[in-house]
């Protein structure tokens, strides 16, 4: 099955940018949608299908997809954005849905 | 505006099966394109995608829960059922459901529910 690869933690100063990455074989050619999940809350969308933002969710998240490895762009980052982050893609050939093992933002 | 929301036992001992429902607002299971997905969460650890149903009924499942998992949607109560069998504590975790949304090429979730914490343990 289809796997996918993030950092365990991230660490990032106010007001700097952090990256997010999610490797996996060949990703470039999948959608990679990414989600926000802060403690005792339910994640929530913050980009799909590789770079669209859902409503309400700032434009300081960015994302980009290529090659083996795709990264979500956390701008100006605030205290706020303290949260783990996953991603997920749609494995076609399966039509099941994986998770990447996510990553924990730090602002410090 | 379209809210998700968990129920289920809290508490579920080992070998027992576990049922979970997904009340939903703001969509119907009838219409093409739409789907529900159920996600969980162990405690400290990532999400994993269990299952999902599509609004034509057809099912997928995760290859590692595939034998134990079924999912079936009450479209008249806007409901979705999850059944897991034969629990472990391992399965203690949070459980999610989330509408699945989808574009020409792929498929995420949004919104998700609150999540419940089911805790397997003699």
């Amino acid at each position: 099955s289809y796997v996918l690869t993030q950092p365990p933690s991230v660490s990032v100063a106010p007001g700097q940018t952090a990256r997010i990455t999610c490797g996996g074989n060949n990703i470039g050619s999948k959608s990679v949608h990414w989600y926000q999940q802060k403690p005792g809350q339910a994640p929530v969308l913050v980009v799909y299908d590789d770079s669209d933002r859902p409503s309400g969710i700032p434009e300081r998240f960015s994302a980009s997809n290529s090659g083996k490895t795709a990264t979500l762009t956390i701008s100006r980052a605030e205290a706020g954005d303290e949260a783990d982050y996953y991603c997920q893609v749609w494995d076609s050939s399966s039509d099941h849905r994986v998770f990447g093992g996510g990553t924990k933002l730090t602002v410090l | 505006q379209i809210t998700l929301k968990e129920s289920g036992p809290t508490l579920v001992k080992p070998t027992q099966t576990l049922t979970l429902t997904c009340s939903f607002s703001g969509f119907s299971v009838r219409t093409s394109g739409v789907g529900v997905g159920w996600i969980r969460q162990p405690p400290g650890k990532a999400l994993e995608w269990l299952a999902f149903i599509y609004w034509n009924d057809d099912k997928r499942y995760s290859p590692s829960f595939k034998s134990r998992l079924t999912i079936t949607k009450d479209t008249s109560n806007n409901q979705v059922v999850l059944t897991m069998t034969n629990v472990d504590p391992v399965d203690t975790a949070t459980y999610y459901c989330a509408l699945g949304q989808a574009s020409t090429s792929t498929y995420w979730f949004d919104p998700w529910g609150q999540g419940t914490l089911v805790t397997v343990s003699s």
